[in-house]
């Protein structure tokens, strides 16, 4: 099974202010197959970047992403109030087919 | 729009069955490029993927359930279905259904879940 690791596990920012999560896998992953999720109280994931650097359909290009396998970076260049939640990465292999990282909780500073 | 809306029982017994439906508007649930899947998450805690099924009838499921679970399709009603036997107090999680997209382009292929439903919590307790 392909774990993957976020980094850190909490992140205290400010608006305005760029964040960068990690997200690392414990074996290498397919770029193609490393998806990032936010997810706010209360609601569902939402996709943000799925082929570790592309944007899902609406998403600000605020987000992007990068890497290769087995590390990859989701990066918010300038946090807006509404960007405040927790990220997933997730990627796609044999078994179990999917896994996703633990978390990074965004914070208000 | 494509919406999914998870139904059932919020509370199951232990050693009982969970039994879960997940209802797919505004898109066909017949698309070859569309898993369905089942996702759950404990309070506090991350996702989980369960298992997925294909329009043809295939399923995939995580190990992690062993013969526990079962994930079934009735495209005529444009619904699938999960269920989850000798659920422990463990089994507690808000579960979401989502499709799963899977394409190829440009020699590439590509995985994600790009709609979800909101969820329903089901909590196993006697």
């Amino acid at each position: 099974e392909i774990v993957l690791t976020q980094s850190p596990g909490t992140l205290s920012l400010s608006p305005g202010e760029r964040a960068t999560l990690s997200c690392r896998a414990s074996q290498s992953v397919s770029g193609s197959y490393l998806a990032w999720y936010q997810q706010k109280p209360g609601q569902a994931p939402r996709l943000l970047i799925y082929g570790a650097s592309r944007r899902a359909t609406g998403i600000p290009d605020r987000f992007s992403g990068s890497g290769s396998g087995p590390d990859f970076t989701l990066t918010i260049s300038r946090l807006e109030p509404e960007d405040f939640a927790v990220y997933y990465c997730q990627q796609y292999g044999n078994s179990p087919k999917y896994t996703f990282g633990q978390g990074t909780k965004l914070e208000i500073k | 729009q494509v919406r999914l809306q998870e139904s059932g029982p919020g509370l199951v017994k232990p050693s009982q069955t969970l039994s879960l439906t997940c209802s797919v508007s505004g898109g066909s649930i017949n698309s070859g490029s569309y898993y369905w899947s089942w996702i759950r998450q404990p309070a506090g805690k991350g996702l989980e993927w369960i298992g997925r099924i294909y329009t043809s009838g295939t399923t995939n499921y995580n190990p992690s359930f062993k013969s526990r679970v079962s994930i079934s399709l009735d495209t005529s009603k444009k619904q699938f279905s999960l269920k989850l036997s000798s659920v422990t107090a463990a089994d507690t999680a808000v579960y979401y259904c989502a499709r799963d997209r899977l394409y190829c382009t440009d020699g590439e292929c590509y995985t994600n879940f790009d709609f979800w439903g909101q969820g329903t919590l089901v909590t196993v307790s006697s």
